[in-house]
C-alpha cells in the first residue's frame, strides 16, 4: 500500500516570504506518479505538477519550483516571493502504475500581506 | 477547451435519502474518478471508469455507487444517506485510464449536506 505523508499542517507567512511545503511518500512500486494540487477556497482542486519515478530533475515554474529527491522519498514544493492569492490548502498525491492516487493530508498555507 | 463540470453544486438531504451527482469530463476524456473530501479522513478513492467499466473501487460501502455512460459523462449516487456522508464529492477526469499514472483534473466539486 502507499502512504503520503504532509508533515505541516498549517503554515503562516508574510507576504514576499519564501515557503517550503515538504511531502515524504511511501510505495514498494518502482514505476510511480507525484503531483502537486492547490486547493482554494472555492474548492477545486488545480493541478499543478506531475513527476514520474524516473525524473529526479528539479523543475521550476515561475515563482514555482519542486525538489523531487528518490534517496530520501521527498517531493518538496517551495513558493518564492509568497503572494497572498498562493494562500490555499496543498496536496500532494502518489499514484504507482496500475493503482490508484492517494492524497496526503495537506497543508494549508496562509499568506499575509 | 472546458473543464470538468459537475452538477449540483450544493445539495441538502435528510438520513435516508439517496443523491444522484453528475460529472462531465473535459472533452476527448475518457476516465472520470470520484473522490469524496472531508475534514476527517481527506481525499479518499470512492471509483474510477474508464469507457463506461468500473476499473477500481475504494474502501466505501454498497452504498455508493456509480455509472459512467457512452459519451464518458459519469454519475454516482449513494442511496439510503448517513450523516457521515455530508462531504464534498469531486470528480476528476483524465485522457487514459488515472491508474496509468495520467494527470487527473478535478471539477468543482458536489457539497452534500446531510441532515
Amino acid at each position: 500500500a502507499q502512504k503520503v505523508t504532509q508533515a505541516q499542517t498549517e503554515i503562516s507567512v508574510v507576504e514576499k516570504e519564501d515557503v517550503t511545503l515538504d511531502c515524504v511518500y511511501e510505495t514498494r512500486d518502482t514505476t510511480y506518479y507525484l503531483f502537486w494540487y492547490k486547493q482554494p477556497p472555492s474548492g477545486e482542486l488545480v493541478f499543478l505538477i506531475r513527476r514520474n519515478s524516473f525524473d529526479e530533475q528539479n523543475e521550476i515554474s515561475g515563482r514555482y519550483s519542486w525538489n523531487f529527491q528518490k534517496s530520501t522519498s521527498s517531493f518538496n514544493f517551495t513558493i518564492t516571493a509568497s503572494q497572498v492569492v498562493d494562500s490555499a490548502v496543498y496536496f500532494c498525491a502518489l499514484t504507482p502504475l496500475y493503482s490508484t492516487l492517494t492524497f496526503g493530508k495537506g497543508t494549508m498555507l496562509l499568506v499575509s500581506p | 477547451k472546458a473543464g470538468v463540470t459537475q452538477t449540483p453544486r450544493y445539495l441538502i438531504k435528510t438520513r435516508g435519502q439517496q443523491v444522484t451527482l453528475s460529472c462531465s469530463p473535459i472533452s476527448g476524456h475518457r476516465s472520470v474518478s470520484w473522490y469524496q473530501q472531508t475534514p476527517g479522513q481527506g481525499l479518499q478513492f470512492l471509483f474510477e471508469y474508464f469507457s463506461e467499466t468500473q476499473r477500481n473501487k475504494g474502501n466505501f460501502p454498497g452504498r455508493f455507487s456509480g455509472r459512467q455512460f457512452s459519451n464518458s459523462r459519469s454519475e454516482m449516487n449513494v442511496s439510503t444517506l448517513e450523516l457521515g456522508d455530508s462531504a464534498l464529492y469531486l470528480c476528476a477526469s483524465s485522457l487514459a485510464a488515472g491508474n496509468r499514472g495520467d494527470t487527473q483534473y478535478f471539477g468543482p466539486g458536489t457539497r452534500l449536506t446531510v441532515l
